[in-house]
């Protein structure tokens, strides 16, 4: 059964930061990695996906990268603003199109 | 545009009055999924449909019901609601078959449901 981990659970930083989120799965067998922004009660907005024989994507200050190998996926967001303050999950896609979501990493960017 | 409809937005309801929570995509996907996401619990898949008249389930399917008879339609139905299923619900839809390495997952907005 695929599990996906997210490391940390809540992070915050300063406006302007660089930072990392971590995501890890336990199959390899993926079709895809999509990264997903969660506001607050809100809905899933995409923003990156990831197939499994690429290795990273970009957009904007976002970039995605996938080693699928090690079972590990990470988010680079570049220069952090207070509007980046949202929850991030990853999710992967496995066999019969099931998508296994991480419990997300809490994000606050500090004025 | 290109999107997935939920309806209604908020549900409150009583323990045992059957509901139906609607989801439609304009975008021609075959593969529609239903998730419900819990505090601590993360998303979690209910059911899913690879094409019309094909539904499976996912990992928490105790409770709910679901048909495919159009490609835009999937409805999730809760016959006799517990205060359990209290959650926000979320439909999604995407690509299918070869298709699935590139195609993302779409969201709709979500329903909330309270179950009293």
């Amino acid at each position: 059964k695929q599990e996906v981990t997210q490391i940390p659970a809540a992070l915050s930083v300063p406006e302007g930061e660089n930072l990392v989120l971590n995501c890890s799965f336990t199959d390899s067998a993926i079709y895809n990695l999509q990264w997903f922004r969660q506001d607050p009660g809100k809905g899933l907005t995409s923003l990156l996906l990831i197939q499994s024989s690429q290795r990273e994507q970009t957009s904007g200050r976002l970039n995605a990268s996938l080693d699928k190998s090690s079972g590990r996926s990470t988010l680079y967001i570049a220069a952090s603003q207070p509007g980046d303050s949202a929850t991030y999950l990853c999710a992967v896609r496995g066999s019969w199109g099931k998508s296994t979501f991480g419990d997300g990493t809490t994000l606050t960017v500090k004025p | 545009e290109a999107q997935v409809t939920q309806n209604p937005r908020y549900l409150i309801t009583v323990t045992g009055k059957k509901l139906t929570v609607t989801c439609s995509q304009n975008m021609n996907h075959e593969y529609m999924s239903w998730y419900r996401q819990d505090p601590g619990l993360g998303l979690r898949q209910i059911y899913y449909s690879m094409n019309v008249e094909v539904t499976d389930k996912g990992d928490v399917p105790e409770g709910y019901k679901v048909s495919r008879k159009e490609k835009r339609n999937f409805p999730l139905i809760l016959e006799s609601p517990s205060p359990n299923q209290t959650s926000l619900y979320f439909c999604a839809s995407s690509l299918s078959g070869t298709d699935l390495y590139n195609s993302p997952l779409h969201f709709g907005n979500g329903t909330r449901l309270t179950v009293t």
